[in-house]
């Protein structure tokens, strides 16, 4: 079975601020690996996504993740805080190559307030 | 990008009504629909998976005989909240995946907003 572990609910920066949300995965095989973002109301956006390709994956609004298989994580980071971005985020992970069985399985979410 | 609409967007029944959610990929096939359930300041948590043509496949804990999905093209599939009570209030997110040569994605819906009185 596959999970993920968002580590802190909450994560509150300043504007102009480093953002590191944290992500541990588990899997018996290599996994897909997913950042979404969701603002209130909302549907999900996929902010960028890791599939076994280069581990250092690059998304939207200048969010980035590194994919460590030794410390099973697959943090997501912004160089600098904007107000837009406060918002729910979730970490997911799926099983390799979205076959008819795989599915997309969530984290429990981390909101990021940003603070002026 | 791919869309996936739903509809209605929000909803508001009495209690022991139905209420059915469409959900939609306007420009490509899929092949495999997914339901989630997100109650508030909570994650989403799959509730089922559709294959067109077929029944879908509900994860444990989940009623099949309440939460009734139809896939019944390659473009719609839909979720109907049967004899619904105040605890099914939640937002519902479908989703929808590519699996055709050379592309591999899943898409998400904006959601429906489900309030039962």
């Amino acid at each position: 079975a596959q999970s993920v572990t968002q580590l802190g609910s909450h994560v509150s920066v300043s504007e102009g601020a480093l953002v590191l949300l944290r992500c541990n995965y588990s899997s018996s095989v290599p996994p897909y690996l997913f950042w979404y973002v969701q603002y209130p109301n909302q549907g999900l956006q996929l902010l960028l996504k890791y599939t076994s390709a280069a581990t250092l994956v690059k998304g939207i609004n200048g969010f980035e993740a590194e994919f460590k298989k030794s410390e099973t994580s697959f943090h997501l980071t912004k160089p600098s805080a904007h107000m837009s971005d406060a918002a729910e985020y979730f970490c997911a992970v799926s099983d390799p190559g979205y076959s008819s069985a795989s599915k997309i399985i969530f984290g429990s979410g981390t909101r990021l307030s940003i603070r002026p | 990008g791919a869309v996936v609409s739903q509809h209605p967007s929000r909803v508001i029944c009495k209690s022991g009504t139905s209420v059915k959610i469409e959900c939609r990929s306007l420009d490509f096939q899929a092949t495999t629909m997914f339901w989630y359930r997100q109650f508030p300041k909570q994650s989403l948590m799959l509730m089922a998976t559709s294959n067109e043509g077929s029944k879908a496949t509900y994860e444990q804990g989940v009623e099949k005989d309440k939460f009734l999905i139809n896939h019944a093209s390659l473009t719609l599939s839909t979720l109907t909240v049967t004899s619904a009570h105040p605890e099914d209030s939640s937002f519902y997110i479908c989703s929808a995946r590519i699996h055709s040569q050379g592309r591999r994605e899943q898409f998400f819906g904006p959601g429906t907003r489900l309030t039962v009185l």
